[in-house]
């Protein structure tokens, strides 16, 4: 799997658009961006993923560079409820993939 | 529809005992991982599987060992605990085939906490 580059931390303020940088520059043609994060003493929680194409479901907003070396993930109303490490993570689905590995995340306080 | 159910959800564990933990699922995913989790760190897998039957190493598999006679159950045993083992331990299925394509995201357990004193 491609590594990937993150801030260790940031903030924001609620109600406001909150922009999580990734950086892949070593990413493949097969390999696919996902993005999770975990909310303090839970399981992490699958957020959204993509390949080339921007993505948008209810939780986020995935915006991957048009040479898809990095990607920005986009909570665009953050609440306190938001507060978690989110993972950016690579990966192909190829018959020879099939490690799950994360890295050290984004720490993102929301704050009031 | 309980996704990925982990038991116990907490264990004492006294030097060298040893226990097993358990992971199921019931979202027809191919794939199983355990991962464990130490304070302020991040996740770091244990061991994984890719289909009943089949389990291989991840990042620190020593004194871990596995198995997944079925596809929705995922064994972690620990032969001889040792308080390096103090951990969270977190279980995850993904990858299964559906009418409109593949699933690929994964799914994780809540957790289990294990100390061992």
């Amino acid at each position: 799997d491609a590594k990937t580059t993150q801030p260790p931390s940031m903030d924001c303020a609620e109600g406001r658009a909150a922009n999580l940088p990734c950086n892949h520059s070593t990413i493949s043609g097969n390999e696919y961006v996902y993005w999770y994060r975990q909310i303090h003493s839970q399981g992490p929680q699958y957020i959204i993923h993509g390949l080339k194409n921007n993505e948008t479901n209810e939780m986020a907003s995935l915006i991957i560079t048009e040479d898809r070396k990095s990607s920005t993930l986009i909570l665009p109303h953050a609440t306190l409820r938001d507060t978690a490490v989110y993972y950016c993570i690579v990966r192909a689905f190829s018959s020879n993939d099939y490690k799950l590995s994360f890295g050290a995340g984004t720490t993102v306080t929301v704050r009031a | 529809n309980a996704g990925v159910t982990q038991t116990p959800k907490f264990r004492v564990l006294k030097t060298g005992q040893s226990m097993t933990l358990l992971c199921a699922q019931d979202m027809n995913h191919e794939y199983m991982y355990w991962y464990r989790q130490d304070p302020g760190m991040g996740l770091r897998l244990i061991h994984y599987s890719v289909g009943e039957g089949t389990t291989a190493k991840g990042e620190v598999p020593d004194g871990y060992n596995v198995s997944r006679l079925k596809k929705q159950n995922f064994l972690l045993g620990l032969e001889s605990a040792a308080p390096s083992q103090t951990s969270v331990y977190f279980c995850a299925s993904s990858y299964s085939k559906a009418a409109g394509g593949l699933n690929t995201e994964a799914f994780f357990g809540q957790g289990t906490r294990l100390t061992v004193v």
